[in-house]
């Protein structure tokens, strides 16, 4: 089974511009993630979809990211305007049924953004 | 959610035994301990996790405290693959559904 996979893997966007990030789950599963990554402060959630339906938006995020699933084998995650502080690895992950006590998840390699 | 604690960093030769330690004083009954770990540039990768009971798997063993205050992921026989940063996360069952990652242990290996 192909894992999960995420376009482009390097992104470089000047400051106010829209960049679009994409993510296909594993096929199968139910459950989509996106999350940001720094050094500075590690692993956030962005956005969770359960079935397609979004679940938890990432409170501080709701601003200018924007995350839809517009069907199960296929999500987007919009950042508009970017800003500097911005710049940070983005990571998609699914899972087949996160609400069981057992499951995982499976990350894709994610996409590093630079906003210059 | 509660926190972990784990060394900055470990070392090991390759072939070796590495017992990885994560501190969780605060955990709750209902949080399980997952590990992951990660190279650069890739994503987090799955190895394992547990509730109470020892587990294992291909990857490692996990050993869980019988008061599940602490827990450590056992890697046998390590080879350079294993290189990577290794993290020790609390999950609650039910209500809130993110991972929570922290800095980490970076293990090296040695030839």
């Amino acid at each position: 089974d192909a894992g999960v996979t995420q376009t482009p893997r390097h992104e470089v966007a000047e400051k106010g511009q829209t960049i679009i990030l994409k993510c296909e789950p594993v096929s199968g599963h139910n459950d989509l993630f996106w999350y940001r990554q720094t050094k500075i402060q590690g692993l956030e959630l962005l956005s969770y979809f359960r079935s397609k339906s979004l679940m938890e938006d990432g409170g501080a995020f709701k601003d200018r990211f924007k995350a839809e699933m517009l069907n199960s084998s296929f999500s987007t995650l919009k950042i508009q305007p970017t800003e500097p502080k911005d710049s940070a690895v983005y990571l998609c992950a699914s899972s087949r049924d996160w609400g069981i006590n057992y499951a995982e998840q499976f990350f894709g390699p994610g996409t590093r953004l630079t906003v210059l | 959610d509660a926190k972990t604690t784990q060394p900055d960093s470990m070392e090991s030769t390759e072939g070796e035994t590495v017992h990885l330690p994560c501190s969780h004083a605060t955990i709750s009954g209902n949080e399980y301990i997952y590990w992951y770990r990660q190279v650069p540039l890739q994503g987090p990768e799955y190895v394992t996790h547990g509730l109470q009971q020892n587990t294992t798997n291909s990857m490692a063993f996990l050993a869980i405290a019988s008061d599940r205050k602490s827990s450590t992921l056992i890697l046998t026989h390590v080879s350079l693959r294993d290189a990577a940063v290794y993290h020790c996360i609390l999950r609650a069952t039910g209500g809130n559904n993110k991972l929570t990652f922290g800095q980490g242990t970076v293990l090296s290996v040695i030839p």
